[in-house]
């Protein structure tokens, strides 16, 4: 079944810094989502991008979705210490699209 | 303008007893999944459900679990004879829309069972 991986597991970064974080998936798709979970705490929905785009803006977020090489890539810019959480892309696929899939996740460290 | 709720927000069982975790969705949303969350692991899928049917359990062990989202109150998902390895964290998300809507999260039940 398909999985979205996250690219790095963990990032350290300082505040002002932006930090990058990647996904890969293996099957088609229909959209990807990212969310941040903060420690201990539910999911927080950030932004849907859809199969046909290939670029979304939101606030300080960016994610660019490359279908062609089955990936997506989130770009959060002038971090903050509150950008501290995991994050965590997630799939849904053409046939069902009931259930999301999501990866591992990537544990992000913005330190003032 | 309330959000996905879930309750308990944490539950302690010993092994062997029952847990009950209920989600209500959001206003307006008639579709609701179950994902578990171990410890250092990303969410899996459970089981989907609109009013008074499952319509994918695929992701839902086999023995022991069971999920209901009836005509009337929130959806249940029920743990019979609980488990150490059951303890984790437990979202329901609800959408407008089944195929590839956006879901929105509770804030999740965490099980301990001791």
């Amino acid at each position: 079944s398909q999985q979205g991986e996250e690219d790095p597991q963990a990032l350290s970064i300082q505040e002002g810094e932006n930090a990058t974080m990647n996904c890969s998936y293996k099957t088609s798709i229909n959209n990807l989502q990212w969310y941040r979970q903060n420690s201990g705490r539910g999911l927080v929905h950030l932004i849907l991008i859809r199969s046909n785009e290939r670029e979304k803006h939101s606030g300080r977020l960016r994610v660019t979705l490359d279908t062609s090489k089955k990936s997506s890539s989130l770009l959060i810019t002038a971090s903050r210490a509150a950008d501290t959480a995991s994050y965590f892309c997630a799939t849904a696929d053409n046939q069902a699209g009931t259930a999301l899939i999501f990866g591992k996740g990537t544990t992000l460290s913005v330190s003032s | 303008n309330a959000g996905v709720m879930q309750n308990p927000r944490h539950l302690v069982r010993r092994r062997g007893q029952e847990a009950r975790l209920r989600c209500s969705p959001m206003k307006g949303h008639s579709h609701v999944y179950w994902y578990r969350q171990l410890p250092e692991e990303g969410l899996k899928f459970m089981v989907y459900l609109q009013k008074e049917n499952i319509i994918d359990e695929s992701g839902m062990p086999k023995e022991r679990f069971s999920a209901e989202f009836p005509k009337e109150g929130p959806s249940i998902l029920r743990i019979q004879q609980v488990v150490r390895g059951d303890s984790a964290a437990y979202f329901c998300a609800s959408s407008a829309r089944d195929r590839a809507g956006e879901q929105y999260f509770g804030p999740g039940t965490r099980l301990t069972v001791t």
